[in-house]
Parts: structure tokens; sequence; C-alpha cells
């Protein structure tokens, strides 16, 4: 089964508008952490938005928010006001095993949703 | 400045003739792992290492190798280039995950690799 499961390949959002980029994920480890990366068409990855699975509130950052549902192991980034600088490539993943002794080390990235801003 | 730096940064290079795409931090990250990345399949671990002389498969180790002789550097390693192994590869470090640290990766620039 696929860890991270990224549905939506491509997105189109008007400007101003607000955008939820959808992400479900598939892990038994009781502590596990959800971050989403962007990656602008100049290919670095710039890491927007982490939630930790003990986390009882939503985490948000700026326009950036991740409504978290535990229960159906969905992780959906949400972005308010796009901006024309959002276009761009976004990256759901997940690092399992946070407090397993030795068990971080499997960060497992989504395939990704192009995400484009229209003016 | 903090940072991840992989040298190089653009490569093309023929079948067979072995190759080091070098990763360093300057973060005293004890986590250091690399990824590619293919059009359609995201990015997946190739290896990650949790400390030195720490090293583990990722996803999909074959036709890679890694070392960790020191914290802060960890080269990846293609000893006979394929034409499959074309990609762009990215080399990633974080500290380990704790109450107060999301463990969040801290990426280098990305190294684009072209074996004809």
């Amino acid at each position: 089964a696929q860890k991270i499961t990224q549905t939506q390949p491509g997105m189109f959002v008007q400007e101003k508008e607000a955008v939820t980029l959808d992400c479900t994920y598939d892990t038994s480890d009781q502590s596990y952490g959800l971050f989403w990366y962007k990656q602008p068409s100049s290919g670095e990855m710039i890491f927007l938005i982490y939630q930790g699975s003990y986390d009882e509130q939503n985490a948000t950052e700026g326009r950036y928010s991740l409504n978290f549902q535990k229960a159906r192991k969905s992780a959906n980034l949400v972005i308010s006001a796009s901006q024309l600088g959002d276009s761009a490539m976004y990256f759901c993943a997940m690092r399992e095993g946070i407090r397993r002794s030795g068990g971080y080390q499997k960060v497992t990235f989504g395939i990704g949703t192009k995400l484009q801003v229209i003016p | 400045e903090a940072q991840v730096t992989q040298n190089p940064r653009y490569l093309i290079t023929v079948t067979g003739k072995k190759l080091t795409v070098t990763c360093s931090q300057n973060m005293n990250h004890e986590y250091m792992s690399w990824y590619r990345q293919d059009p359609g399949l995201g990015l997946r671990q190739i290896y990650y290492s949790m400390n030195v002389e720490v090293t583990d498969k990722g996803d999909v180790p074959e036709g890679y190798k890694v070392s960790r002789k020191e914290k802060r550097n960890f080269p990846l390693i293609l000893e006979s280039p394929s034409p499959n192994q074309t990609s762009l590869y990215f080399c990633a470090s974080s500290f380990r995950p704790a109450l107060h640290n999301t463990g969040e990766l801290f990426f280098g620039e990305g190294s684009r690799l072209t074996v004809l």
C-alpha cells in the first residue's frame, strides 16, 4: 500500500482564492510527523508546515494550514489567499516511528500535486 | 549560513564511469539521506544514515553506495552508472525528531545527473 497518497496531479486556483491539496497516509505507528514541502520551478525544496500525530490542534504557518484528520488519516494542506508565487509542485511527506529508538529514518514522500495560480 | 551543499549541481556522464555526488551539512545533524526525484514518482529514498558509520537502504538502493565517515558528509557513489539512473538527486539532513523538534528535513539544491 502507498504510504503517502496525493490524488491530484494538477490543480488550478484563482489568485486570492483558497485551495486545498489532498494527502492521505498509511501507517501503523502511533507517533509520526507529517510535512508539506513546496518545490518551485527553480527546483529547491522548501519546508512549509509540520503536524505531529500527537498535536491536538491543526498546524498553521501564515497562509498555510494543515487540516489534520487523524481517524481518516488525512493531512490536507490549505493555502489561503493564493498568490502567483504559490505556483509550484507540492509534496506531502511522513516521518514514522518518531518516538521509537532508531525509528525515525523513514521519510516517505507522495508523488506531488502541481498547483497553478491563475491571475 | 545553515545549509546542505551538494556537488556537482549538474553532471553528464557515460555508462559505466564511476562518479560521486558529495553532500555536506553544517548544522550538526545526525540524520542524512539521499533521494532521487523522477517525473510522476515523487521523491524516493535511496539511502539514509542516522549517524557516523550507521547507514541503511531506502526504497531504491540498487546501483548506489554511500558512506558516513564524518558527521557532516554523506557522499553518494554510483560505481557503474546506467541510463536509468538519470535523475534529479537530493541530499537532505535533519536533527533527530524530539518533543520540540519536528525533524524537518533540510534539502540541498539538487544534483541533476544524466547518464548517456
